[in-house]
């Protein structure tokens, strides 16, 4: 499986925008990004997910790099309980069954 | 709807013995997998179980196994205990195991003495 590098830890403001990278520059072309995000005492939970093109959710907005090596996370408005760790996770086409996680970035929100 | 749940949350064994560790997936979800997390990293993928049928498994000893019955619910078992066992062992299911996303339980918390 392809791998991703990412911050150990990112800080915020409460209302502010957050755009938390991740770098994967062996991707493949099957390869979909995902991100979850763990909030503390929690299981991971999905946030987002995207192929080539960028998307969006009710939770977050994923942007793709044109070349495929990179993406960011975008949190329009970071609150409290958007602290957690959050992963960037490759995989071949969609493949929930096996979820190969990094370290994750480390998203720390002040008020 | 309930989400995926796991028994017990939290438990204490000695070193040596054997724990089992269950889990229920979401209603209609046929597949479940088990990962590892020891503290301070991100989870580690053991098993995953699709149908009652094995499909994948990690890079763990075979002191750990698993199984999936016919109601889909899964238990994972971990044999003679070491300290490097104590983990949170999170479940995580889905309708296929090619979805768009993995729903998570909560976990359970292992800590072996």
């Amino acid at each position: 499986d392809a791998k991703t590098t990412q911050p150990n830890s990112m800080e915020s403001n409460e209302e502010e925008p957050v755009h938390l990278p991740c770098n994967h520059s062996t991707i493949s072309g099957t390869d979909y990004i995902h991100w979850y995000r763990q909030l503390p005492s929690q299981g991971p939970e999905y946030v987002i997910h995207g192929l080539t093109s960028n998307v969006n959710n009710r939770m977050a907005s994923l942007a793709i790099a044109e070349d495929r090596k990179s993406s960011t996370l975008i949190l329009h408005r970071a609150t409290l309980r958007d602290a957690a760790v959050y992963y960037c996770i490759l995989s071949q086409l969609l493949n929930t069954d096996k979820l190969i996680f990094g370290t994750g970035t480390r998203l720390q929100v002040f008020p | 709807d309930a989400g995926v749940t796991q028994s017990p949350t939290h438990l204490i064994k000695t070193r040596g013995q054997h724990v089992t560790l269950r889990c229920s997936p979401i209603s209609g979800h046929k597949s479940v997998s088990w990962y590892q997390q020891v503290l301070g990293q991100g989870p580690q993928f053991i098993f995953q179980y699709y149908e009652k049928e094995e499909r994948g498994r990690g890079n763990f000893p075979d002191r750990f196994s698993a199984r999936q019955f016919p109601n889909y619910s899964s238990e994972l078992n971990v044999n003679a205990l070491l300290l490097g066992d104590s983990a949170l062992y999170l479940c995580a299911s889905s309708f296929s195991g090619k979805d768009t996303e993995a729903f998570f339980g909560q976990g359970t918390r292992l800590t072996v003495v």
